[in-house]
């Protein structure tokens, strides 16, 4: 069973366009995050949700919108894409706020605008 | 803010070589330190943490021990395997909001 979950794996489309990436974890865990990584292997966490309720949002442009439906589930909707958003993006999740959580991660979702 | 710095790669080694990826960090408090690994097409893995000073952790036949005075968490590993190739990320985490701040990544590659 796969823990962590994203659907699609890859994403192509054209600037200016709305899309949607979609998380879905069956691990239990109350914490979910999204991460980016650059082109240059560079990870940087863009929001994180606990039971449903935003708890990081990293100065990302307000074009992002995560949205968490239920604690199993993260998704990201991403309006007016730019060439810039082209990376890789991660999910991952966690069993609550301790650092010395493990975060699981999902396979992530290649993002191409062209 | 907290960061991380991770030595520069890539780095290119010989099966059965003796691996060093350097890592220090720069922060408030006392945070959790993890070292994560990431295969060709693959999300991150955990492969190690400590979560207090002068812990030590290991897997997998690789270790690296918290020492907060010289903040750093280096990793190692005794005798490499082709199969250790890889991105390894050195991160830290605080609570409340837990949130990993990733080092640059190093890319690893072991020659057969």
């Amino acid at each position: 069973d796969t823990a962590v979950s994203q659907t699609p794996k890859y994403l192509v489309t054209q600037m200016g366009n709305d899309k949607s990436i979609k998380c879905e974890q069956n691990l239990g865990h109350d914490t979910m995050y999204w991460y980016k990584q650059d082109s240059k292997k560079f990870l940087k966490i863009m929001f994180s949700y606990n039971n449903k309720e935003l708890i990081i949002n990293e100065t990302v442009p307000n074009r992002f919108s995560p949205k968490s439906p239920d604690k199993a589930h993260l998704n990201l909707h991403i309006n007016s894409l730019e060439l810039g958003d082209s990376a890789v993006y991660f999910c991952a999740s966690s069993p609550g706020e301790n650092s010395y959580n493990e975060q699981f991660f999902g396979p992530g979702t290649r993002l191409t605008v062209l | 803010g907290d960061s991380v710095t991770q030595m520069e790669g890539p780095v290119t080694l010989s099966e059965e070589a003796f691996l060093t990826i350097n890592c220090t960090y720069t922060a408030t408090g006392y945070p959790s330190l993890f070292w994560y690994v990431q295969y060709p097409g693959e999300g991150l893995q955990l492969l190690l943490k400590a979560t207090k000073a002068d812990d030590k952790g290991s897997n997998k036949g690789f270790e690296a021990t918290y020492r907060k005075e010289t903040t750093s968490f280096h990793l190692e590993k005794g005798s490499v395997q082709v199969s250790d190739s890889a991105v390894y990320f050195c991160a830290l985490s605080h609570a409340l909001p837990q949130k990993l701040v990733f080092g640059q990544g190093t890319r690893l590659t072991i020659n057969p």
